[in-house]
């Protein structure tokens, strides 16, 4: 059964303190591997797409990276405004048109 | 560039009311749509998805059900809620990446 885990489930960090976040997957096979950002109250917002193991990603103070078992989100010298849940999803190869979620992460940056 | 719309952005119903939760896309054509439902502290629950205009699969055997009556305009519908039907409901659309609405907060009392 195609899967996505996320750990750890919630983490704080003290502001510039770096990190990094974990999602793990197993699909029969990959299309593409999806980084958001949620807001409480609101809808996620789309930060990365990764297609193949090896591929990298950065914006500002993210960098998504994937490997063939997983996906990691590492935040170099976070803000508090860094502070949301951040989720992972997948897109299997199987013809379908889902994408499988994970339960996400909750990131809180203290000043 | 495409923007995605959910109203209304909150909702109080009673148990038993009828529901009506509609998202329409703007600036793309033919796109993938989706319901999502997101409990509290939970992960996204896929409801349903479309493909095209009246084409609705469902993921979860449930009291809802949707509808696309255009090409960019997708309907979350209940005759009678339920309180486990409170929420947050989330609209999506993609082609490749999937894009999400603002959502909806439903409450049922």
């Amino acid at each position: 059964e195609d899967q996505v885990t996320q750990s750890p489930e919630a983490l704080r960090l003290q502001e510039g303190e770096s990190s990094s976040l974990n999602c793990s997957y197993t699909v029969s096979g990959l299309r593409g591997l999806f980084w958001y950002r949620q807001d409480p109250g609101k809808g996620p917002e789309f930060l990365f797409t990764l297609y193949s193991a090896g591929e990298e990603k950065e914006k500002e103070r993210l960098k998504a990276t994937l490997t063939k078992k997983e996906s990691f989100l590492h935040i170099t010298a976070p803000k508090p405004e860094d502070s949301a849940t951040y989720l992972c999803a997948v897109q299997v190869t199987s013809g379908t048109y889902k994408y499988i979620f994970g339960t996400g992460t909750r990131l809180k940056v203290l000043a | 560039s495409q923007t995605i719309h959910q109203w209304p952005a909150t909702l109080v119903q009673p148990v038993g009311s009828p529901l009506s939760l509609e998202c329409t896309v703007e600036g793309t054509s033919n796109p993938n749509l989706y319901w999502y439902r997101q409990a509290a502290g939970r992960g996204l629950q896929l409801l349903f998805y479309s493909v095209g205009i009246g084409q609705i699969s469902s993921e979860v055997p449930q009291n809802l059900s949707a509808s696309r009556p255009q090409d960019r305009q997708f309907i979350l519908s209940s005759k009678k809620l339920l309180l486990s039907d409170s929420g947050f409901y989330l609209c999506a659309w993609s082609k490749d990446t999937q894009y999400f609405g603002p959502g909806t907060r439903l409450t049922v009392l």
